[in-house]
């Protein structure tokens, strides 16, 4: 069965730092990866995904996040927060449902907090 | 072109009360998901519509959610009765085709049961 771990309920920075957002995934078959973002009174926006091909992955505002098989993670980063950063990141994975589709297994979500 | 719109945004009702959500999804999407995140924990899918045939509603928690699509347009998910433990936000999505590549989420619905 498939599950994410995200690592951290809190990551909080300063404008201009470093973001990292970790992400671990448990998949019996190839994931496909998925990073949603939520802004407050908002829904969820996909931010970038991970099928197949090249590992590194770009996504919306800057942000992207690599997909490393060996240590079954999927972190996102961005190299310098924004103060429009501040919001709640979720890493998700795809689940199999039947021959018809897939349903997405989300990880607690990480709130990110950015400081001026 | 609209996205996935969800209403009412918020709803305040008593336990046992009934209450109906509604999701429109985006035009031509045939698939329509919903899923829910009780506080403080893990947003987890409750069932998927494949035009009006429920493909899968291995999430939905208990026999008090009735999940419809009529049509194959927009879909209602009611609650009855509603308890204590419901409260949450209902998120919907939807996509063209089957799968997670495209997901488009709705705002959501902040139900709180008190």
């Amino acid at each position: 069965a498939q599950s994410v771990t995200q690592l951290g309920s809190h990551v909080s920075v300063s404008e201009g730092a470093l973001v990292l957002l970790r992400c671990n995934y448990s998949s019996s078959v190839p994931p496909y990866l998925f990073w949603y973002v939520q802004y407050p009174n908002q829904g969820l926006q996909l931010l970038l995904k991970y099928t197949t091909g090249a590992t590194l992955v770009k996504g919306i505002n800057g942000f992207e996040a690599e997909f490393k098989k060996s240590e079954t993670s999927f972190h996102l980063t961005k190299p310098s927060a924004h103060m429009s950063d501040a919001a709640e990141y979720f890493c998700a994975v795809s689940a199999y449902l039947n021959q018809a589709g897939t349903a997405l297994i989300f990880g607690k979500g990480t709130t990110l907090s950015v400081s001026s | 072109e609209a996205g996935v719109t969800q209403f009412p945004s918020h709803s305040v009702i008593e336990k046992g009360q009934t209450v109906t959500l509604r999701c429109d999804p985006i035009s031509g999407h045939d698939n329509l998901y919903w899923y829910r995140r009780v506080m403080g924990k893990e947003i987890k899918f409750l069932l998927h519509f494949v035009k009006e045939s429920k493909q899968d509603e291995s999430g939905m928690p208990n026999n008090r959610f009735l999940a419809e699509r009529t049509g194959g347009t927009y879909s209602t998910l009611k609650v009855q009765p509603a308890e204590l433990e419901d409260s949450g936000v209902y998120f919907c999505a939807s996509s063209q085709r089957p799968g997670s590549y495209g997901y488009t989420f709705g705002s959501g619905t902040r139900l709180t049961v008190v």
